[in-house]
């Protein structure tokens, strides 16, 4: 197995514009998690999911911020319109039994 | 806000020394996992300890547990270069697999 693929590993984009990050999870893997790490503020987590559902959203930041999960092979975490305060390296994690997570390399994320 | 707290925030050995982290937490958990963060990349786990259990080993790893306490330790022997990384302990939750992170140990192995 590949691992987590997302992409695009780094991302550019300017304030107002709307960016979407992509996630493939491991397959057999029946969670989903959506990550963001800052020096600021560490690891946040945004939002998960089981079976592709959405169990907690609490961590996403605003309105601004929506992911989605259409089948058990793909997600997406969408921001729009971006800010500069959205910079961040942005991780998507999946899991399976026993309850470790399996991380992404990530997306570096930088709105100008 | 985070549920674990990592301590110290960074540490500074030689290799060959052995390496101590603590993470203390604050709500009842499942289970505790350590991952480990090399610079750049994502994050890659290292070790799982429930709840009932008290101590583990994995090779050079060794954790600890104490729920009393609402703290957990790892501890790296004789350290090499190569396990210069950053270290996160994270505490799952609920019963649906919640897991939240502590801020992080920066460990850093000099030859």
């Amino acid at each position: 197995d590949a691992g987590v693929i997302q992409s695009p590993r780094h991302e550019v984009t300017e304030m107002g514009q709307e960016v979407t990050l992509r996630c493939k999870p491991i397959s057999g893997h029946d969670y989903l998690f959506w990550y963001r790490q800052t020096m600021m503020r560490g690891l946040e987590l945004l939002i998960y999911f089981n079976n592709n559902v959405p169990i907690d959203d609490s961590g996403m930041p605003e309105d601004r911020f929506s992911a989605k999960m259409p089948n058990a092979s793909f997600s997406t975490l969408k921001i729009q319109p971006s800010e500069p305060r959205d910079s961040a390296v942005y991780f998507c994690a999946s899991r399976g039994d026993p309850s470790l997570l399996f991380f992404g390399s990530g997306t570096q994320l930088s709105v100008l | 806000s985070q549920q674990g707290e990592e301590d110290p925030q960074a540490l500074s050995i030689q290799e060959g020394e052995n390496a101590t982290m603590n993470c203390s937490y604050k709500t009842s958990i499942n289970n505790l996992q350590w991952y480990r963060q090399n610079s750049g990349r994502g994050l890659v786990h290292l070790i799982l300890i429930r709840s009932n259990e008290r101590e583990k080993h994995s090779g050079r790893l060794r954790v600890t547990l104490d729920t009393s306490k609402k703290s957990s330790s790892l501890l790296i022997t004789a350290s090499r270069a190569a396990d210069t990384a950053s270290y996160f302990c994270a505490t799952e939750t609920d019963s649906w697999g919640k897991l939240q992170f502590g801020a992080g140990t920066q460990v850093v192995v000099t030859p």
